[in-house]
């Protein structure tokens, strides 16, 4: 089984409507990450948390909201999605050595028609 | 804010070739780091840095840390088609609460 799980794995969905994807871990981690991937554009991070009180915007956090609900688990909604938030989403950890090494999810497709 | 340069986007190789992939930046790092994504999975760190000047290999894989700090480049010796993926170049540039800028990659294709 993956450390670091997110569901749906791909959803597609009108203009308009609310999205939730979840991301949950094993790895015991206290910091979590969502990254959007775009063609060409890279990994630009969206939402972080540090611990389970802890929540900081990204470069990118207009049009989402996240939730901490536990250690193991950091959702990323978007309340009424949009055709240009159709991308990759990506769920990563961090472990307690800050070394710079993040554990990613297998990743959400999300379309938004 | 910081960014991370990569390029060129893609990248096109025979199967047995050499390829390096520079990263620059015009902001310091103190740790760089190299990340593959192989198409349908996350990100999985391949290689990291801690030291201007390091020079670190993982079996045909080779990377350093500029000595100035600013850049890092990558070698993948004697391609194989496994190798196929996005390559992102990533960098930490503060203490234990900084968060990782990553470049925004080169996709490496393989011709067997």
């Amino acid at each position: 089984d993956a450390d670091v799980t997110q569901t749906p794995r791909n959803r597609i969905t009108k203009t308009g409507k609310r999205i939730m994807l979840e991301c949950s871990q094993t790895k015991g981690h206290d910091r979590m990450y969502w990254y959007r991937q775009d063609p060409g554009l890279g990994l630009r991070l969206i939402y972080y948390s540090f611990d389970v009180k802890d929540i900081n915007k990204g470069e990118i956090s207009d049009g989402y909201s996240v939730s901490r609900q536990a250690q193991a688990k950091f959702s990323l909604s978007l309340e009424s999605a949009i055709p240009n938030q159709t991308a990759l989403y990506f769920c990563a950890t961090q472990g307690g050595s800050y070394t710079g090494e993040l554990f990613f999810g297998e990743g959400s497709r999300l379309t938004v028609l | 804010g910081q960014q991370l340069n990569q390029s060129p986007q893609s990248m096109f190789i025979q199967e047995g070739e050499d390829v390096s992939m520079n990263c620059t930046s015009s902001s310091i790092f103190n740790t760089w780091l190299w990340y593959k994504q192989d198409p349908g999975e996350g990100p999985v760190l391949l290689i990291a840095l801690y030291k201007a000047g390091e020079l670190t290999s993982n079996g045909r894989l080779t990377a350093q840390f500029g000595i100035t700090r600013k850049d890092s480049f990558l070698n993948i010796s004697a391609s194989i088609p496994s190798d196929v993926g996005i390559y992102f170049c990533a960098g930490l540039s503060g203490g234990a609460n900084s968060k990782l800028t990553f470049g925004k990659g080169i996709t490496l294709s393989v011709r067997p």
